[in-house]
């Protein structure tokens, strides 16, 4: 099952730098995603979302961009710190049918941000 | 910050036997899951409860599998006899009311998991 799709199992940043996570899609009926921080032993804990009726949204150091006609988003965290440092999920859901909406994930980047 | 609870933290058990995963979702959310993530794979759906039944299930929720809202904290996950490749990370999730108006949906807040290991 690929229909999210996280290509960059890793990635490393200077701290004060930019992060940019990204997450591909290919199942058009999708319509809200989100990013989830998970460190080890712990749950995904909830980050930011967006619908499809928006192209970005914004909290924080936080903000994502959609991109519906590439079926694209990015998560950006600006400035990164070392507390950053974690497995980032992109998940995915969709009404797609019955009336709760199952998350799709993707299988994460693992962000280290270097002192 | 109101969060899910999951007991136990991890849980080893024969392989035939009988488990029961528990969950305390946040108190005033309606919509509650379970999700799976075996280790190196993907965080994979299980199956998602509302209004005291079942709303969807993924092909992995099969006959082994039941949910349960015993009382109006709890919401379990039991497997009937265990198999070896029942061995996963088992993800509690809540949310509150998904759709009111045009667009909202709320995000799904997890647990901190139940490590379930099969011998």
């Amino acid at each position: 099952d690929q229909q999210v799709k996280q290509n960059s199992p890793s990635l490393s940043v200077q701290e004060g730098r930019i992060s940019i996570l990204n997450c591909d899609y290919t199942n058009s009926m999708f319509d809200y995603f989100l990013w989830y921080k998970k460190y080890p032993a712990e749950g995904p804990t909830f980050l930011i979302s967006i619908s499809s009726i928006k192209d970005k949204n914004e909290d924080g150091r936080f903000t994502v961009f959609l991109n519906k006609s590439a079926k694209h988003l990015s998560l950006h965290i600006v400035p990164s710190q070392p507390g950053d440092s974690a497995v980032y999920f992109c998940a995915a859901s969709g009404d797609l049918s019955g009336s709760a909406r199952q998350l799709t994930f993707g299988s994460g980047t693992q962000l280290t941000v270097l002192p | 910050e109101p969060e899910v609870t999951q007991t136990p933290s991890h849980q080893v058990t024969q392989m035939g036997q009988e488990v029961i995963l528990r969950c305390v979702p946040i108190s005033n959310h309606l919509y509650f899951y379970w999700y799976r993530q075996i280790l190196g794979q993907k965080v994979e759906f299980l199956v998602s409860f509302y209004n005291n039944e079942i709303s969807e299930k993924s092909e992995i929720f099969d006959d082994q599998f039941s949910v349960e809202r015993p009382d109006g904290s709890n919401f379990t996950l039991k497997i009937r006899s265990t198999k070896l490749e029942d061995s996963a990370m088992y993800f509690c999730a809540s949310s509150e009311a998904l759709r009111t108006g045009v667009f909202l949906v709320q995000p799904q807040h997890f647990g901190d998991g139940t490590r379930l290991s099969i011998l």
